[in-house]
């Protein structure tokens, strides 16, 4: 069974800081991995979306990377800004299944 | 191009009462999949429908079901409503074809409280 773990779960950064999420997958059999962003009480935003045969994907300040070997993905905020506070969540696509199993989140701080 | 919509946004109901919600997804998109978000939880996978067929369930009782219409648009019901079932839930599409992994596409979310 797939098992997704985030940590921290929760994190408060002060602004222009450069900082790292982590994410933890189980099984390596998957097709890609997403993270989202989520706003308290809202839905989620796709952020970033990684396929299995890609290392790393980039948006603005925002940078996923992915080693399938290791179960691992990261993603890297640069000069963090307060707009960013917000759940960040991972999910991977499971193979053979057409469902994303997602991690708890980390919830992020930013403070002016 | 429009998102994802959801309605109702909002839903109170008591308990053993049964409930239905909708979702219309990315015009053109063909796969819709459910999930309900607890604090307890987290985000937990429901159900997928693509071409108004059921290709995947996830491990919740059979109060839960859906359907899917031929304009990919997709209900979700709940009978006998328990107390646990206050969630947000959230329906998400995806490209044609669906699975293997495309990038999906969430909506606001219907919050359900039951009490």
């Amino acid at each position: 069974k797939q098992e997704v773990t985030q940590i921290p779960a929760a994190l408060s950064v002060p602004e222009g800081e450069n900082l790292v999420l982590n994410c933890s997958f189980t099984d390596s059999a998957i097709y890609n991995l997403q993270w989202f962003r989520q706003d308290p009480g809202k839905g989620l935003t796709s952020l970033l979306l990684i396929q299995s045969s890609q290392r790393e994907q980039t948006s603005g300040r925002l940078n996923a990377s992915l080693d399938k070997s290791s179960g691992r993905s990261t993603l890297y905020i640069a000069a963090s800004q307060p707009g960013d506070s917000a759940t960040y969540l991972c999910a991977v696509y499971i193979g053979g299944s057409e469902k994303l199993v997602f991690g708890k989140g980390t919830k992020l701080t930013v403070n002016p | 191009k429009a998102g994802v919509t959801q309605t109702p946004r909002y839903l109170i109901k008591t308990r053993g009462q049964q409930v239905t919600l909708s979702c219309s997804p990315i015009s053109g998109h063909r796969s819709v999949s459910w999930y309900q978000q607890t604090p307890g939880q987290g985000l937990q996978f429901l159900f997928e429908y693509f071409s108004e067929t059921q290709r995947n369930k996830g491990n919740f009782p059979g109060r839960f079901s859906g359907r899917q219409f031929s304009n990919s648009r997709s209900e979700m019901n709940v009978s006998t409503l328990e107390l646990g079932d206050s969630a947000l839930y959230l329906c998400a599409s995806s490209p044609p074809g669906g699975g293997q992994g495309y990038e999906q596409y969430f909506g606001p979310g219907t919050r359900l409280t039951v009490t």
